[in-house]
Order: structure tokens, then sequence, then C-alpha cells
């Protein structure tokens, strides 16, 4: 069974830190990698994919990947109230779909 | 708008009842998901199409049927509704298939929030 595991949190931060969301994944020939951000009563929205190894910075946002590890993870930088949400990785599966971790549930306190 | 929309937003029924949601998607993507999304915010797909061919169909009980007409349209009907349905269903669409992109992230819904009484 391929997975993905996310902590659930609440991973509480204070705002203008760095927030850093983990997550693992089972499946040793997964390409490519998603993280998505859904607020309550929300739909999920992309925010950044990845597929190579090491860093890509989008903004206050980077996704870091480590396929030797199978461990991708989101960094947060200067943290906005406006940040607070459940964050879900995801991983493409060989089928084309999106398998998803359960969430890591951020907030950030003003 | 271009966009992945699905309808009712809200549907609010009996057990044993016989619904469907509908979705449909103007971004020309190729294939289209629907994805269940339960009480503990852990969403899991349940079926996808891919050009009208159905691609995945997971460990679904049969009473949810997808049916999909045409590649922009891929609507889920569900029979004989029981409580355990309760949940947010999301429909979604990307682009590529497994061997044409990797990037090919979803593009989903704004969901159906299914309340089976």
């Amino acid at each position: 069974q391929k997975e993905v595991e996310q902590n659930s949190g609440p991973l509480s931060v204070p705002e203008g830190a760095i927030a850093s969301l983990n997550c693992t994944y089972s499946d040793r020939g997964s390409q490519s990698f998603f993280w998505y951000r859904q607020y309550s009563g929300k739909s999920p929205e992309l925010i950044m994919f990845i597929y190579s190894n090491g860093d890509k910075e989008d903004g206050r946002f980077t996704a870091q990947l480590n396929k030797a590890s199978q461990y991708v993870s989101l960094l947060i930088r200067d943290s906005q109230p406006s940040d607070s949400a459940t964050y879900l990785c995801a991983v493409r599966g060989s089928q084309g779909n999106l398998i998803f971790g359960k969430g890591t549930k951020l907030s950030v306190k003003p | 708008d271009t966009a992945v929309s699905q309808t009712p937003k809200y549907l609010v029924t009996q057990m044993g009842n016989d619904k469907s949601i509908k979705c449909e998607q103007n971004l020309g993507h190729d294939t289209m998901y629907w994805y269940k999304q339960d009480s503990k915010k852990f969403l899991k797909i349940m079926f996808s199409y891919n050009n009208k061919e159905l691609i995945i169909n997971e460990t679904v009980p049969n009473r949810f049927s997808p049916k999909s007409p045409d590649k922009a349209h891929l609507n889920l009907h569900i029979n004989s509704l029981e409580l355990g349905d309760s949940a947010v269903y999301f429909c979604a669409s990307s682009q590529d298939w497994i061997w044409k992109g990797r990037n090919s992230p979803l593009h989903f819904g704004n969901g159906t929030r299914l309340t089976v009484t």
C-alpha cells in the first residue's frame, strides 16, 4: 500500500517565524510531489510542486525534496496568520492520481 | 471563468435515497477524478477517468457509479445512501496522464458536502 505520512499537528508558530512542514512517502518510484493548502470548508489549492532533489523556491515558500530519504518538506518564511490552514502533501501514484497525506494543521499566532 | 465546477454544493438526504453529483471542467484537461474527504480531512481517491475511460476504481462500494459522457464531465451517482457516505466529495481534473507529464497538478472543484440522515 503506497502511503504518504504527515504529522497531523497542530503546528503552532508565531507570526514572522519559519513554519516547517514535513512529509515522507513509501513508494521509492514516485516522481512528482505536491503541496496543497486547504482552508477550512474550502477546496485544496496548489502551492507548489517539485520533482528534482533539492530546493525549489516560490516567494515565501520553499519545497525541499530528498528522494534517497523519501522525504519532502515545505518551509514557509515570514509566516502570516493568513497562512493558517491545513497543508496536504501529495505524491503522484503510478496510475496518475495523487495520493494525499492526512495533512498538517498550521496555526500562525499574531 | 475557467474552472472545475461541481453541483450541488450541499446535499442533505435520507438513508436509502439515490443522489447524483455533477462535475464539469472547462480547462481542456484529459483526466478527471472523484475524491472523498472524510470527517478527519483525509482525501482519498475514488475514481479517475481519462478521456471517458475508467482508469482508477478504488475499493468503493458498487453503490457508487461514475459516469463520464465526455471528457469534460464526470458525474457521480450514489444508490441506497448510507450514514457512512456523509463526507465532502471533490471533483478534480488534470492535464496529463502518467506518461505525458510528471508535474500535472490536480485542480479541484469546490466540493459537495453530502449529509445522510
